[in-house]
């Protein structure tokens, strides 16, 4: 049982560039979610999905794209990187969004955009 | 006024010491009351988390919630060093939201 798997660990990009962090979960969790974390602002929810095929926005949804067509699977998308999405950013899962209180987060991409 | 106010630190304690972590939140809707810790350069991990006001205690490690002042704590007896992280308090209310408070650095020094 690998728990939440994040890929890359580290990714440098160019502004302009667009790219994937990728999400896996083993639990069968139905609630997975994308956070960012930066110094100073704690973390904060981009999207979200309750279920495969349904998805919404967080409080910083702005430059990024979600889908989730399996239950195991919830990419992150970067249309155009900028500066400003330098951070490192965390996936999370539980079994369901009411259950959101014992969420697991995975290890972290750490996105440096030049 | 910010939803959850958690002081950054860093908080330096001796091993052995008790810790107390804190987290003041002006949200009375709130009713699940989380602590997570993070090792430098991982994913935070749930430590503990309660459901209304009280104590729960797990090892060496109590949360405490006040929900009259609005004010919740961890406190970690027998620091080791294996203690020093960052601690992240998180709330959330009936709509399945969780705000996060901006985290706390511990360290304990051998």
């Amino acid at each position: 049982n690998a728990g939440v798997t994040q890929t890359p660990k580290f990714q440098v990009l160019k502004t302009g560039q667009s790219m994937t962090l990728q999400c896996a979960q083993d639990m069968n969790h139905e609630y997975m979610s994308w956070y960012r974390q930066d110094p100073g602002m704690g973390l904060r929810l981009i999207h979200y999905s309750v279920g495969a095929g349904i998805t919404d926005q967080g409080e910083v949804p702005n430059g990024y794209n979600v889908s989730r067509s399996t239950t195991e699977d919830f990419p992150l998308r970067l249309l155009s990187a900028a500066p400003s999405q330098t951070s490192v950013y965390f996936c999370a899962s539980s079994y369901s969004q009411t259950e959101i209180a014992t969420q697991y987060f995975g290890p972290g991409t750490r996105l440096t955009v030049l | 006024q910010k939803e959850v106010e958690q002081d950054p630190g860093p908080l330096s304690v001796p091993e052995g010491a008790i810790v107390s972590l804190n987290c003041t939140y002006s949200n009375s809707a709130f009713q699940y009351f989380m602590w997570y810790r993070q090792y430098s350069r991982k994913g935070p991990e749930l430590l503990m988390y309660t459901y209304s006001s009280g104590n729960k205690e797990d090892g060496r490690f109590t949360a405490q919630v006040d929900k009259s002042s609005k004010y919740i704590s961890l406190f970690i007896r027998d620091s080791q060093p294996s203690d020093s992280a960052t601690y992240l308090c998180a709330m959330k209310g009936r709509d399945d939201k969780i705000i996060f408070g901006k985290g706390t650095r511990l360290h304990i020094l051998p």
